[in-house]
C-alpha cells in the first residue's frame, strides 16, 4: 500500500533552517511528481512546491521562493524540503503528497514551529 | 498566479440535506479542478478529480461539475461522517487551493 511518512519537523528560531524528509513506499517513486503542502494552525491548505520525476521541473509558491528548496532522491525513494530563513509565518504542518495533477496520497504531516 | 475562491466559507446543515459548495477560478482552468475533504487532525482526502470524476472508494453521494472558471461540489444527502472542511484545488498551472468550506452540523 502507498505510504508517505514525513519527518524532520520541530521548533526553530526565526532565521533558522530545517530540512524535512518524506519517505515513500508502496509505489514506483520515480514515476511521480511530488508536492509539499502546508497548513498553518487553524488555516487552510497552501501548496508550496512540486518537483518532477527527474527533478528537471521545479516550482515554488511566491511565499517560499528563494528560501525553500525542494529535492528528491529516487534511489532512496525520498523527497526533501530544505527551509532557510524561516519566519514565524512558516509555522505549519507540512504535508508531502504524491502529485499526478491530483494529490491522491498524502503523508500524516510534520509540524514546524518557528518561534524565539 | 491563478486564484481560487470558494463559497460559502462555512455552512450549517442537517443530516440528509443536499449541500452545494462552489469554487471559482480567476482564469479558465478547463477541468483541472480537484476536491478534497479534511477532518481535524488528519491529512486531506481526495474526493473528486478532473472536475467530475469520483475517486475510487468515495461514496456516490459526492459529485462534481463545472468547467472553465466555475465548479460545484454537491453532497446529495449529507451523512454524519461528511461534517468536515472541503477544499478545491486547481492543477492547470502549478497548484492553488481554495480557502476551504467548513460544513458544520445544524
Amino acid at each position: 500500500q502507498v505510504q508517505l511518512v514525513e519527518s524532520g519537523g520541530g521548533l526553530v528560531k526565526p532565521g533558522g533552517s530545517l530540512r524535512l524528509s518524506c519517505a515513500a513506499s508502496g509505489f514506483t517513486f520515480s514515476d511521480y511528481y511530488m508536492s509539499w503542502i502546508r497548513q498553518a494552525p487553524g488555516k487552510g491548505l497552501e501548496w508550496i512546491s512540486y518537483i518532477s520525476h527527474s527533478s528537471s521541473t521545479i516550482y515554488y509558491a511566491d511565499s517560499v521562493k528563494g528560501r525553500f528548496t525542494i529535492s528528491r532522491d529516487n534511489a532512496k525513494k525520498s523527497l526533501y524540503l530544505q527551509m532557510n530563513s524561516l519566519r514565524a509565518e512558516d509555522t505549519a504542518v507540512y504535508f508531502c503528497a504524491r502529485d499526478q495533477g491530483i494529490s491522491d496520497y498524502w503523508g500524516q504531516g510534520t509540524l514546524v514551529t518557528v518561534s524565539s | 498566479d491563478i486564484q481560487m475562491t470558494q463559497s460559502p466559507s462555512s455552512l450549517s446543515a442537517s443530516v440528509g440535506d443536499r449541500v452545494t459548495i462552489t469554487c471559482r477560478s480567476s482564469q479558465s482552468i478547463s477541468i483541472s479542478l480537484n476536491w478534497y475533504q479534511q477532518k481535524p487532525g488528519t491529512a486531506p482526502k481526495l474526493l473528486i478529480y478532473a472536475a467530475s470524476n469520483l475517486q475510487s472508494g468515495v461514496p456516490s453521494r459526492f459529485s462534481g461539475s463545472g468547467s472553465g472558471t466555475d465548479f460545484t461540489l454537491t453532497i446529495s444527502s449529507l451523512q454524519p461522517e461528511d461534517f468536515a472542511t472541503y477544499y478545491c484545488q486547481q492543477s492547470y498551472s502549478t497548484r492553488t487551493f481554495g480557502q476551504g468550506t467548513k460544513v458544520e452540523i445544524k
